[in-house]
């Protein structure tokens, strides 16, 4: 069974610093992998995703993720945290031509401290 | 170009009670899924509908179901409700269901629904 685990329920960050929110997975077949960001009372949005090609992905705000195959992780990074990066991440898991359902990581909650 | 939007954003219902929810997806979209939102259980999926069929569906009772009209707007539905459907239930589109495009779903802000 496809499966999405963020290790980190809270990341702390001082702001300015590097930030990585970490993400691994556990599928049959090549991955669809994207992160999400959700904010107090809103919906998610759609940050970056990697579909196939580099595996360094460039997203909305600054971020980035590498996708890693041998490791099965996708952490989510970004150079400089600014404080309103503060927010909920989730990473989600995708597996066309399977049974393409999207599974969602329980989520990693990132403090950027100032 | 509109986002997905969702109505009601807020809800409160009885034990027992049924209740519809809407989505309506961004112009153009023909995909919608479903999501229910608790803070035990994270995000879980409960449906995806795309030309009005279903397509994948969640591991969720016979209660919850739901539809989409020939517009791409979709409803879905809880019936006897119960205190655990207590939930933040999200939308989101995207443009169809193959294609790089297919995968970049958009989400809506959400019905907050509060089973009493």
């Amino acid at each position: 069974a496809q499966s999405v685990a963020q290790p980190e329920d809270q990341v702390n960050v001082a702001e300015g610093n590097p930030l990585t929110v970490k993400c691994t997975y556990s599928v049959s077949g090549n991955p669809y992998l994207f992160w999400y960001v959700q904010y107090p009372n809103r919906g998610l949005q759609f940050l970056l995703k990697y579909i196939t090609g580099d595996n360094l992905v460039k997203g909305s705000y600054g971020f980035e993720a590498e996708f890693n195959k041998s490791q099965t992780s996708f952490h989510l990074k970004k150079p400089s945290a600014l404080v309103s990066d503060s927010a909920l991440y989730f990473c989600a898991v995708r597996v066309p031509n399977r049974d393409d359902k999207i599974i969602f990581g329980k989520g990693t909650r990132l403090h950027i401290l100032p | 170009k509109a986002g997905v939007t969702q109505t009601p954003r807020y809800l409160i219902k009885t034990r027992g009670q049924q209740v519809t929810l809407s989505c309506s997806p961004i112009s153009g979209h023909r995909s919608v899924s479903w999501y229910q939102q608790t803070p035990g259980q994270g995000l879980q999926f409960l449906f995806e509908y795309f030309s009005e069929t279903q397509r994948n569906k969640g591991n969720f009772p016979g209660r919850f179901s739901g539809r989409q009209f020939s517009n791409s707007r979709s409803e879905m539905n809880v019936s006897t409700l119960e205190l655990g459907d207590s939930a933040l239930y999200l939308c989101a589109s995207s443009l169809g269901v193959t294609g790089q495009g297919a995968y970049e779903q958009y989400f809506g802000p959400g019905t907050r629904l509060t089973v009493t």
